[in-house]
């Protein structure tokens, strides 16, 4: 199973981003995003399409239907620049498997 | 708090093994799997496999099959992660991660990371 997201997404603070997470029939599987900055490991920011950790802000919300999961984080800050990966469980091989990543530039 | 601690970096040469351990505390470790992902440098984020602490049960992406091998020691909370037969392509960062509480498969607990270079 393959996830495909856009390399970079670039965004001018305040404004709205968008990062897609494209697979087959991708809304019949849980997505799960992470953040990654420089020299850190990942963090959870949205699981379960839409469900946020305690801790990270309403701005992030996630959503999924038919071949397209999406990560939109409203009224960007200079702290959301990061790698965003999108995440799924592939039941028919029992493999996790993460997108390509996209990395977030706030212009 | 729930934490998972690894070992520090390796420098291996091509051909050798390598094993890196991750110590879990503030939860119960037999009570959830630990998987193992990989990132080589400037790259995306790769699942390489799964332990489940309890049983020793072990499941393995195809591309490490043969190569890989997942252990864990009940008696101090600890996974383990050997790669064998290594090459420049497997100089990354590898992480253990927890699967959050209730079944989903959602990593919530990540270790700081092992950096692992292979070089002659």
């Amino acid at each position: 199973y393959v996830l495909t997201q856009p390399p970079s997404v670039s965004v001018a603070p305040g404004q709205t981003a968008r990062i897609t997470c494209g697979g087959d029939d991708i809304g019949s599987k849980s997505v799960n995003w992470y953040q990654q900055k420089p020299g850190q490991a990942p963090l959870l920011v949205v699981y379960d399409d839409r469900d946020r950790p305690s801790g990270i802000p309403e701005r992030l919300s996630g959503s999924n239907s038919g071949n397209t999961a999406t990560l939109t984080i409203s009224r960007v800050e200079d702290g959301d620049e990061a790698d965003y990966y999108c995440q799924v469980w592939d039941s028919y091989n029992d493999y996790e498997v993460f997108g390509g990543g996209t990395k977030l530039t706030v212009l | 708090q729930v934490q998972v601690v690894q070992s520090g970096a390796e420098v291996k040469r091509p051909g050798a093994s390598v094993k890196v351990s991750c110590q879990a505390s503030g939860y119960t470790f037999t009570g959830y799997n630990i998987h193992w992902v990989r990132q080589a440098p400037g790259q995306g984020l790769e699942w390489m496999g799964r332990i489940n602490p309890k049983t020793g049960d072990t499941h393995f992406a195809q591309k490490f099959q043969g190569r890989v091998s997942m252990t864990r020691d009940t008696s101090i909370n600890t996974a383990y992660m050997e790669l064998s037969r290594l090459r420049s392509d497997d100089t990354a960062v590898y992480y253990c991660a927890r699967p959050a509480l209730g079944g989903g498969d959602w990593f919530d607990t990540w270790g700081q990371g092992t950096l692992v270079t292979v070089s002659s």
